[in-house]
């Protein structure tokens, strides 16, 4: 059966912090690890990764893919309150993706 | 700006009522799917639909059915609402050739409470 496991399910942190999520998978014909932000609404896309080793950069945030080891870990660098959401990882497959639980995050000023 | 448009962002229905939920996406894609969101449990699959008139069950798809009559719109059917489906749900649609190779886009989300 697939799954998507995220590590830790919450994490409170002070603004300025590092954080670490981590993601790991059993999906069937993987093509690819997503990484989502959720806010109040629909989750936004932030990054899709698809080859080990090439990490994926967009301002603070950067992720990257290990396909051996079957994980992933997304890093949020001096953490702001805005970046207090639920962050998503899911694995995708051939006809559907596969989604963790979620992992909340809360940044205090 | 491509979309995927969800027709309710909040709903209260009454227990026993019959519920529709409306998704429609205007990218042109071939699936669609619909999942509820509930705190400590993730996302989970109620069904999708690949092609007009299709459909496949997900992981829950108890005491729902769903309608695809058009491309663009997809239907979620609560027949008899009851309180354990107090949720919230999302609909999201992708292209047919491979929902690893695109991801999803999703809708903004329906915050039903069944009463």
């Amino acid at each position: 059966e697939d799954k998507v496991v995220q590590s830790p399910l919450s994490l409170v942190v002070h603004e300025g912090d590092t954080v670490t999520l981590n993601c790991s998978y059993e999906v069937t014909n993987f093509r690819s690890l997503l990484w989502y932000k959720q806010e109040k609404k629909a989750p936004t896309f932030l990054f899709m990764l698809t080859s080990s080793g090439i990490e994926k950069k967009s301002g603070r945030l950067s992720s990257i893919l290990d396909k051996k080891e079957l994980f992933s870990i997304l890093n949020i660098t001096a953490t702001q309150t805005g970046d207090s959401a639920v962050y998503l990882c899911a694995g995708g497959g051939s006809e559907k993706l596969v989604f963790g639980k979620g992992m909340k995050l809360t940044v205090n000023p | 700006d491509v979309k995927v448009t969800q027709s309710s962002r909040y709903l209260v229905k009454r227990t026993g009522e019959k519920v529709f939920l409306e998704c429609v996406q205007d990218m042109d894609h071939e699936n669609m799917f619909w999942y509820r969101q509930d705190p400590g449990l993730g996302l989970r699959l109620i069904y999708f639909s690949y092609d007009v008139k299709m459909k496949e069950k997900g992981d829950i798809p108890e005491g729902y059915s769903v309608s695809r009559e058009k491309k663009e719109r997809f239907s979620l059917i609560l027949e008899s609402a009851s309180t354990n489906q107090t949720s919230m749900y999302l609909c999201a649609s992708s292209f047919s050739w491979g929902a690893g190779d695109y991801g999803y886009t999703f809708g903004s989300g329906t915050r039903l409470t069944v009463v």
